[in-house]
């Protein structure tokens, strides 16, 4: 029974750059979070989505950051146009369809800008 | 005001002993409380829920008190191997999923 799996694991790009974070959530899940963990900081909710709809993305930056989660295929989250600053731990978590609190993460993408 | 707070530590303890984090949060909204545990360059791990009747798991006793917005973690007999940043996390109610962190109280448990 696979958890979040969440690939690349670690990603290293340089500034002006594109990056695109993939996020699966376990089976059965249809809703996916993005939260991202900046150095010796807590971790920050960006965006909560489900099949093709985004629910919330009241914790994404205004510019360069989109996500996505398609009908078939796992979640993006897009980040174009890279600084230096958007270094970071990024976290994906899942949970069920309904009535469940409970989040369970991914082993996240660390985003290194060169 | 952080939304979470928490205690940063580190709590250095040797092992066996017991140990007790405390957090509080500020939004009266806030429905549903965690805790999770984060081990160095890890995925945060759901511990255990919060309820407001207090629960156990093992060695693990979580409280909570709404009225003063307060949220405990009380870890009995520690263990090397408990050794991990202990998260406070609230979830408000209203439709909304996302979840809210505390920056994490480390915990050091000393042979």
């Amino acid at each position: 029974n696979a958890g979040v799996m969440q690939n690349p694991r670690h990603l290293v790009r340089r500034r002006g750059q594109e990056a695109r974070l993939r996020c699966s959530p376990m089976k059965g899940h249809s809703h996916v979070y993005w939260y991202r963990q900046l150095p010796e900081e807590g971790l920050k909710f960006m965006v909560y989505l489900q099949k093709e709809n985004i629910i919330d993305e009241s914790g994404m930056p205004k510019e360069r950051f989109s996500a996505e989660f398609p009908k078939e295929g796992p979640s993006i989250l897009r980040i174009q146009q890279v600084v230096r600053g958007d270094s970071a731990a990024y976290f994906c978590a899942s949970s069920p369809p309904t009535g469940a609190d409970e989040q369970y993460f991914g082993p996240g993408t660390r985003l290194t800008v060169t | 005001r952080k939304e979470v707070e928490q205690d940063p530590g580190p709590f250095n303890v040797p092992e066996g002993a017991t140990v007790a984090f405390n957090c509080t949060y500020s939004n009266s909204a806030s429905q549903s409380f965690f805790w999770y545990r984060q081990d160095c360059r890890k995925e945060p791990k759901l511990l255990m829920s919060v309820y407001s009747s207090g629960n156990e798991d093992g060695r693990f006793t979580a409280q909570l008190n709404r009225a003063s917005q307060y949220i405990s973690l009380l870890i009995r007999d520690s263990k090397l191997s408990d050794s991990a940043t202990y998260l406070c996390v609230v979830r408000k109610g209203g439709g909304g999923n996302k979840l809210t962190f505390g920056t994490g109280t480390q915990l050091k448990v000393e042979l």
